[in-house]
Formats: C-alpha cells, structure tokens, sequence
C-alpha cells in the first residue's frame, strides 16, 4: 500500500540551530501539504503545494521558515534558527488534487524537540 | 474564515459500549466537506469518512455511522461497539470551498479511550 513517507521521525536540535524535514508524497498525488501539530491541538496548515507550486503559505512564519517542491515531488520544509516554540509534530499529507472534496493522506510526522 | 470546534476534549468508554463524537463547524462555503480523521498513538492521521455538504443522508459503515444536520453544523460520529484498538484522538475537518481555496481546518481533537 502507498505511503507518505517522512524522515527523519525524530530530531532534536538547540535553538538557532536549522534543521530540515523532508517529505516523499503518495506517487501520482499532484498536492502536498505540510501541517504542524502542537500537543493537544488539531494539525495547523503551514504550506500548500499543487505540483511545484505554493497555493496557501499564509501561516508559513516566512521570517523562519522555507518549504520547496521543487520537481513537483517530494518536499523540504526548513527551519532556520529554531526557536523553543517550534518544537512540534510536523506532518506531511498529500492528495491527488487539492480539490476540497479529496482526502489526505498522512505520514508519520518528524517530531521536533527544540532545546 | 473557518472554524471547527469538537468540544469533547476527552471521552473513556469501556468496550462494547456506543460513543458518540460531537463536531461543529463554521463556514461562509455553500459547498465544502466535512471529513474524520483518526490519530492512533503512532501518530499517523488515518482519514476515515467523508460527507459532502449537499448530502445530508447519515449513513452507517461496518461500526461507524455520522449525523450530519446542516441546520445545527453539526458533524458527529458514531462508533458502535466500540474496542480497544479504537482508543486513539479523533479528529474532525472541514475543507472549504470557494471562499477557503479548497483549505482543510481541523478540529483540536476528542481523545477516545476504551477500556477493556
């Protein structure tokens, strides 16, 4: 069965320091987002990309925090310097089109410890 | 702007018992759908249901069944018979239509636990 894959599961960083999270879709979906899960509360939309596009950044923090698809594949999300309040679930999903009515499907996040 | 609001933060049954998952939304959208997502404690999001906002008709699949009244903008969602492999946050969603550009909100989640 086709997964969302996400790497790495873990990481813990100091604050100021960067660190990235990469993101492999299902094959085939043209939609990607990237969430952040804060303990207690529902995802948070960070990034929308159609293809190689963004089509929704509005709660990117843009002074911290870059995202690129670049072939229209799979995706890195960057943060840079963490702060202690970026420590979070970040999760990927994908969909086949970004259309309202698709379901996303989730990997299984990079948890982030910011110290 | 879209809201979603499960005001259940926490719900123990004990199993074989039925529950109930109360979810209400807000939306501007003539046209959006309402989705349940489940979060296992692995932490993947597994997307269970979907209801379009032109269907009103409950429907019912093996243990699962939801209510949708687009009068109240109420989405609930039912377990029947519930298991311990149910115990996980369960997670309601709106995605939008024009108005949100197709944007998916999530409710903060009811956190299920069924005891054996």
């Amino acid at each position: 069965e086709a997964e969302v894959a996400q790497s790495p599961r873990y990481k813990i960083t100091e604050k100021s320091q960067a660190v990235a999270f990469w993101c492999d879709p299902i094959s085939g979906h043209a939609t990607l987002y990237w969430y952040r899960q804060i303990l207690g509360q529902g995802p948070e939309l960070l990034v929308q990309f159609q293809d190689e596009s963004v089509v929704d950044d509005s709660q990117l923090p843009k002074d911290r925090f870059s995202a690129e698809r670049l072939k229209g594949v799979d995706s890195t999300l960057k943060i840079q310097p963490a702060e202690l309040g970026d420590s979070a679930m970040y999760l990927c999903a994908s969909s086949l089109q970004g259309d309202t009515e698709n379901e996303q499907f989730f990997g299984p996040g990079t948890r982030l410890t910011v110290l | 702007a879209q809201k979603v609001t499960q005001a259940q933060t926490e719900i123990s049954v004990v199993e074989k018992e039925d529950v109930t998952l109360d979810c209400v939304y807000e939306t501007r959208d003539t046209t959006y759908y309402l989705f349940w997502y489940k979060q296992p404690p692995s932490g993947e999001l597994v997307f269970l249901i979907r209801r379009n906002s032109f269907d009103e008709q409950n429907e019912i699949s093996g243990r699962y069944s939801w209510n949708f009244q687009k009068s109240t903008s109420s989405f609930n969602f039912t377990i029947t018979a519930s298991q311990v492999v149910d115990s996980a946050v369960y997670f309601c969603a709106l995605s939008g239509g024009y108005t949100n550009a197709g944007k998916s909100t999530f409710g903060d989640g009811t956190t299920l636990t069924v005891k054996p």
